[in-house]
């Protein structure tokens, strides 16, 4: 079965430093990973997904990461952090449908980002 | 485009008790997943509905059970709840198949006392 590990339950950035959010996943096939974003009462907002290809994915709001086999990781990464960017980050991943149906998204258990003024 | 909507926003309930949330689709999505949110944890599969019909599941007990209309929007239900089911409960709508996006609706705040 797939997993998802977020070492970090909290990080705090300066607003206009640089992030970097760490996943890493279990998988034995190749993997579809995404990052998703969690403010306060809302629902899950995609930011970026990877299937194949380029292995640095943009996203939105300024977000990339990048996907590295050799080291089971797909990092979350931004420039400059904004204020906004408060939030629940989370990372996860699909696994291709069994002859059983659907798997769902696994998601790891998250990382807090708090942005200090 | 009218997003993934979900009701009620908030519920409390007591211990036994059965409870139904009800999600509406994106428009123009044919599957929805159902996930619960414990506090401070990541949000876990509990099932998938498409064609009216479940999907595929999650580890959860058959206590927690589906339903998805014509209209394909959906319920969940939890009979004889437990403490533990307090969460946050998170719809997503999509198009079937592996790939597709899905897209989240804001959850449904359930407490068990």
């Amino acid at each position: 079965a797939q997993s998802v590990t977020q070492p970090d339950i909290h990080i705090t950035v300066s607003e206009g430093a640089s992030l970097e959010l760490r996943c890493n996943y279990s998988y034995g096939a190749t993997p579809y990973l995404f990052w998703y974003v969690q403010s306060p009462g809302q629902g899950l907002q995609l930011l970026l997904k990877y299937f194949s290809g380029d292995t640095l994915v943009q996203g939105i709001k300024g977000f990339e990461a990048e996907f590295k086999r050799s080291q089971s990781s797909f990092n979350l990464r931004k420039p400059s952090v904004h204020w906004s960017d408060a939030a629940e980050y989370f990372c996860a991943v699909e696994s291709m449908y069994s002859g059983g149906g659907a798997d769902g998204l696994t998601f790891g258990k998250g990382t807090h980002l708090i942005i200090q003024p | 485009e009218t997003g993934v909507t979900q009701s009620p926003t908030h519920l409390i309930k007591t211990r036994g008790q059965q409870v139904t949330l009800r999600c509406s689709s994106q428009s123009g999505h044919n599957t929805v997943s159902w996930y619960q949110q414990a506090l401070g944890q990541g949000p876990q599969f509990i099932f998938q509905y498409y064609r009216e019909e479940e999907n595929g599941r999650g580890n959860f007990p058959p206590r927690f059970s589906g339903l998805q209309f014509p209209n394909y929007s959906s319920e969940l239900n939890v009979n004889a709840l437990e403490l533990d089911d307090s969460a946050l409960y998170l719809c997503a709508s999509s198009l079937s198949g592996w790939m597709n996006e899905q897209f989240f609706g804001p959850g449904t705040r359930l407490t068990v006392l």
